[in-house]
């Protein structure tokens, strides 16, 4: 079944340093992926997604994702972190609904 | 426009008893979708709903859980007989699902929070 891992549980990053948030993904196929965030609180918010194509796409709050076939990776980028980027972070794989990662917690350290 | 909408935001209720959550998807959106999200688990897929169609009921946990959509619109998510393990957020989303290159986008209510004491 198809399915992805986020294999880091909690991050810490200090303000405008780069992030990158690690997926690895599951499937045979080319895979429909996202990336979505919920600060505390809150609901689930897209970041971006990717469903063929460019390889390398842009998504809201200046974050941004590859897709590697070769590394059955979608990881999640941004060069320059903000405090209010503290959140946590889920990859996503569209299989009937959404199967989604265990979450990645991101912390921002002034 | 309205996002999706959730109600209760909370609720808590004596185990055994049985429960509704309701959802108010974006109007126009043919699919809709409810998970659980929960400390153990992580956020699970429950049940799918595509226009007319039967639903698809594979990640629903138990036959205490069973869900109908109204008119193709509001749907009902009803936990009978609850368990302390029912306690989590319960979440609904939708999506205008029309073909496989589209509509995958779903869009997330606030949640109701389900406390089973």
């Amino acid at each position: 079944a198809q399915s992805v891992t986020q294999p880091d549980i909690h991050i810490t990053v200090s303000e405008g340093a780069s992030l990158e948030l690690r997926c690895n993904y599951s499937y045979g196929a080319t895979p429909y992926l996202f990336w979505y965030v919920q600060s505390p609180g809150q609901g689930l918010q897209l970041l971006l997604k990717y469903f063929s194509g460019d390889t390398l796409v842009q998504g809201i709050k200046g974050f941004e994702a590859e897709f590697k076939r070769s590394q059955s990776s979608f990881n999640l980028r941004k060069p320059s972190v903000h405090w209010s980027d503290a959140a946590e972070y889920f990859c996503a794989v569209v299989t009937v609904g959404l199967s989604f990662g265990a979450g990645t917690t991101v912390t921002v350290r002034a | 426009g309205a996002g999706v909408s959730q109600s209760p935001s909370n609720k808590v209720t004596e185990k055994g008893k049985d429960v509704e959550l309701r959802c108010d998807p974006i109007s126009g959106h043919t699919a809709l979708y409810w998970y659980r999200q929960s400390l153990g688990q992580g956020l699970e897929f429950l049940i799918y709903f595509q226009g007319n169609s039967a639903p698809d009921k594979s990640g629903l946990p138990s036959d205490r859980f069973s869900a109908e959509r109204t008119g193709g619109s509001v749907s009902t998510l009803t936990i009978q007989r609850t368990q302390q393990e029912d306690s989590a957020v319960y979440l609904c989303a939708s999506s205008f699902r029309v073909t496989r290159a589209s509509g995958y986008e779903q869009y997330f209510g606030p949640g109701t929070r389900l406390t089973v004491t």
